[in-house]
């Protein structure tokens, strides 16, 4: 068991270059999340699917973009990055609904110069 | 729209000596998640409070859950280097449904 797998660890992206960061989980769960984490602000929820074909805006969704590949795979997407989106960016699961336990990937350190 | 703040924002304390830091919600909440995060770690599970009043121990660590379900504490006694880390709380429940982190709390114990 896996639990939840991030990918890249690391990515130094020009200004207004795209990259997508993949998310798998492995447990089975419905739900799964991305969150970003900067120094002093906490988790900040960017996107979240509540199941398989759903998806919906967080509390910072500006300039990303998610796809929920299956049930087990939910990837973001920056298309243009920007210096304002170097951060620490963490994939989440949890069985049904966000206020059971999430689990976390080992997260993407992003920066955009 | 729903807040979860946390204080301290960062303590630094000798080994042996306790900790705590508390979190509060704008809203009542029908649980309260705490989670550890290691430096260079990410966010790891460490219970969950749903009843009011609710107080919960492990080990070193005890949780509690206000009467009003709208705060919460986490007390670590006699710390020890391995408690190095964030704490965060993150209240579920309230309008949106979903679980709103607090702003953490990042614990440094001096050996």
């Amino acid at each position: 068991n896996a639990g939840v797998t991030q990918t890249p660890k690391f990515q130094v992206l020009k200004t207004g270059q795209s990259m997508t960061l993949q998310c798998a989980q492995d447990m089975n769960h419905n739900s799964m999340y991305w969150y970003r984490q900067d120094p002093g602000m906490g988790l900040r929820l960017i996107y979240y699917s509540a199941s398989e074909g759903t998806t919906d805006k967080g509390e910072v969704p500006n300039g990303y973009n998610v796809s929920r590949l299956n049930k087990r795979e939910f990837s973001l997407r920056l298309e243009s990055a920007a210096p304002s989106q170097t951060s620490v960016y963490f994939c989440a699961s949890s069985s049904v609904s966000a206020t059971d336990t999430q689990y976390f990937g080992p997260g993407t350190r992003l920066t955009v110069l | 729209g729903q807040q979860v703040m946390q204080i301290p924002q960062y303590q630094h304390v000798q080994e042996g000596e306790d900790f705590t830091t508390y979190c509060n919600s704008s809203t009542t909440l029908s649980n309260i998640q705490w989670y550890k995060q290691r430096p260079g770690g990410h966010p790891v599970f460490l219970i969950q409070l749903v009843k009011s009043g609710e107080v919960k121990k492990q080990k070193r660590l005890t949780f509690q859950f206000g009467e009003a379900k709208k705060n919460s504490s986490l007390h670590i006694t006699a710390t020890q280097t391995t408690d190095v880390g964030t704490y965060f709380c993150a209240g579920g429940g309230g309008a949106t449904n979903k679980l709103i982190f607090g702003t953490g709390t990042l614990l440094a114990v001096q050996p």
